[in-house]
């Protein structure tokens, strides 16, 4: 079956990154597109990027841009979201999910499959 | 960014009853290719990830049940859920994907009266 799986539980000091993994499985890793969203302690969802997963291109919200990177290994089926310079702030759960496209609009739609969640706890 | 408004923040509902949710998109989000409107909508259950239930505004996630329903245009839009079940308390949110930088609304919380 579709899924995503994402890595594990991370805790990290003030002023450090995390890397996040997602491996997709049941489905052409390439053919879609792989958002990243965030969600902070008793908050909303927090769109951060996307990659697609076919070419590398890359699009990312202008709150994280120069701190965040989403990348991908094709061979893998896997992306990744890398997030730099950590605050207290940045304490979330992280998901990622999967975006349609559509070919017959060539639209970069809507978001159908999601990962369980990272959570990331920074502290000193 | 598009700004994505719901209404209201929470909203307590009897069992069998109709729960209405609004979404206001701070622009057109009308696909011009298709003629279809970039808006979906999510439920979150606590501890959850997000589960999809309607993309293009109206149009239902496979396996979604039908009590579930997406309507609007413009900048107006709404969730409906039908005749309210206990397993439907959670949280609500819409998105745009209309941009290329994806926004969500606050999310709206539905409970039992």
């Amino acid at each position: 079956q579709v899924q995503v799986v994402q890595s594990g539980a991370e805790v990290k000091k003030p002023g450090a990154s995390v890397k996040v993994s997602c491996r997709a499985s049941g489905y052409t890793f390439t053919a879609y597109f792989m958002h990243w969203v965030r969600q902070a302690p008793g908050h909303g969802l927090e769109w951060m990027g996307w990659i697609n997963a076919g070419n590398g291109n890359t699009e990312y919200s202008q709150r994280f841009q120069g701190r965040v990177s989403i990348t991908r290994d094709t061979s893998a089926s896997t992306a990744y979201m890398e997030l730099s310079s950590l605050g207290s702030e940045d304490t979330a759960v992280y998901y990622c999910a999967r975006g349609v496209y559509d070919p017959n609009w060539n639209c970069n739609c809507h978001m159908d499959v999601w990962g369980k969640g990272t959570t990331v706890t920074v502290s000193s | 960014d598009i700004v994505m408004t719901q209404s209201p923040d929470s909203l307590a509902v009897s069992l069998g009853e109709r729960a209405t949710i609004n979404c206001k998109p701070s622009q057109s989000v009308l696909y011009s290719s298709n003629n279809k409107h970039c808006l979906a909508w999510y439920q979150q259950k606590p501890g959850q990830p997000p589960k999809l239930l309607i993309y293009w505004a109206s149009t239902r996630e496979s396996g979604v049940p039908d009590r579930f329903s997406g309507s609007g245009s413009g900048t107006d839009f709404t969730l409906t859920i039908n005749s309210l079940q206990a397993e439907d308390v959670a949280v609500y949110y819409c998105h745009q994907y209309y941009s290329s930088r994806r926004t969500f609304g606050q999310g709206t919380k539905v409970e039992i009266k």
